[in-house]
């Protein structure tokens, strides 16, 4: 049974398209969290959900907007898809806001936009 | 952001130990040092975790300088399954990625 799931895992979409990726974890977590890992392998941390409110948002262009509708899903929707906008997305969960315990990532899904 | 120095690669032969080191001048005391490994195609993992004191786990062992400033995640006899992006990290409250450290096992 997988802690953290993310749907789809591979999505192939033209510039301009809205679309939308969906997360759910069953450990019970508090904190959920979106990563986008680029071409050259950065990880960097978009924002985080801590029951269901937003507690971290890095600098993210508004085209991008999470939602969580409980706190066991955390759900991207990204609007008007550039061609920067292809990265590997990770979605991942810890218990508490993250700041001394583990985050389990999910498998991530792939965006590519032609 | 509080920022963490790894090596680029390392290479290892399998079954021998591993010593990954990562250097954090900036650290403040109350940052956590998290390491995470990243295998290919897959979301990190996380590996062990510490603030002062050294750390061990089924996974590996985490040696942490008496000044903070460094630390060494340590893999006792590598695998091949070990071959992974490793990942040291200040937790600020946040986790903040660098590039990390290619690990390569060979057989």
């Amino acid at each position: 049974d997988t802690a953290v799931s993310q749907t789809p895992k591979y999505l192939v979409t033209q510039m301009g398209n809205d679309k939308s990726i969906k997360c759910e974890q069953n450990l019970g977590h508090d904190t959920m969290y979106w990563y986008k890992q680029d071409s050259k392998k950065f990880l960097k941390i978009m924002f985080s959900y801590n029951n269901k409110e937003l507690i971290i948002n890095e600098t993210v262009p508004n085209r991008f907007s999470p939602k969580s509708p409980d706190k066991a899903h955390l759900n991207l929707h990204i609007n008007s898809l550039e061609l920067g906008d292809s990265a590997v997305y990770f979605c991942a969960s810890s218990q508490g806001a993250g700041d001394t315990g583990e985050l389990f990532f999910g498998e991530g899904s792939r965006l590519t936009v032609l | 952001d509080a920022k963490t120095t790894q090596p680029n690669s390392m290479e290892s032969n399998e079954e021998e130990p591993v010593h990954l080191p990562c250097n954090h001048s900036t650290i403040s005391g109350t940052d956590y040092i998290h390491w995470y490994r990243q295998l290919p195609s897959q979301g990190p993992e996380y590996v062990i975790h510490g603030l002062t004191s050294n750390v061990n786990n089924r996974m590996a062992s985490l040696a942490i300088a008496e000044d903070r400033k460094s630390s060494t995640l340590i893999l006792h006899r590598a695998t091949l399954r070990d071959a992974a992006v490793y990942y040291c990290i200040l937790n600020t409250g946040k986790l903040i990625f660098g590039q990390g450290t290619t690990l390569q096992v060979k057989p």
